[in-house]
């Protein structure tokens, strides 16, 4: 059973340009949230997306946004890099009908370094 | 003020040692209190799980949550070389809307030598 997957691994992007990040949940997953990860802090909430929706959001700017398709796998989109966008993007999975609430799946992550 | 704070440490411990992991938080709605371990270049994956308050154990894991002071901890026994890891922990606002919206604290850097 694959877990959730995550493409590319890692990227080199320069100020300015746009980003598109990839994630497969883990199967039977419907749920697909987004986490930032800057060196040496805990996770940061980015958005949450189910039934190609975007069903709640962090405290990031619109230059950050998302998709769901139809098969629960999602992208993550940003324009107009900032230095400070450098930093681990992690997809995470879960199921609505999980009993555990707070159980989350990740993905290794994309690590973006914008130059 | 973060909602969730936490020691980053690092904390280095001899193989064996007991290790106490701890987390304060400042948002009442909490509910659900979590502790992830990440291993370098990997995305995190639970290790515990906490409803409310009161204590927890698996194996040589025990977490502790007491609503009253804000305060989660999470105790290794027998700690292991291969324990060495970040620790986090992450709280959860109970109600279905919530779900998956975690708060991670910082993250403690745990370094267990043989």
């Amino acid at each position: 059973d694959a877990g959730v997957t995550q493409s590319p691994t890692h990227l080199i992007k320069t100020r300015g340009q746009q980003v598109t990040l990839r994630c497969s949940p883990k199967s039977g997953h419907d749920t697909v949230s987004w986490y930032q990860q800057a060196l040496g802090q805990g996770p940061q909430f980015i958005f949450q997306y189910y039934e190609e929706e975007e069903r709640q959001r962090g405290n990031f700017p619109d230059r950050f946004s998302g998709h769901q398709f139809p098969n629960y796998s999602s992208e993550l989109n940003v324009n107009a890099l900032l230095l400070g966008d450098s930093a681990l993007y992690l997809c995470a999975s879960s199921s609505t009908g999980a009993r555990t609430p707070g159980e989350l799946f990740f993905g290794e992550g994309s690590r973006l370094t914008v130059l | 003020q973060k909602e969730v704070e936490q020691d980053p440490g690092p904390l280095s411990v001899p193989e064996g040692a007991i290790v106490s992991l701890n987390c304060t938080y400042s948002n009442s709605a909490f509910q659900y209190f979590m502790w992830y371990r990440q291993y370098s270049r990997k995305g995190p994956e639970l290790l515990m799980y906490t409803y409310s308050s009161g204590n927890k154990e698996d194996g040589r894991f025990t977490a502790q949550v007491d609503k009253s002071s804000k305060y989660i901890s999470l105790f290794i026994r027998d700690s292991q070389p291969s324990d060495s890891a970040t620790y986090l922990c992450a709280s959860l606002n109970a109600g279905g809307t919530s779900y998956g919206k975690l708060t991670f604290g910082q993250g403690t850097i745990l370094t267990v030598h043989p």
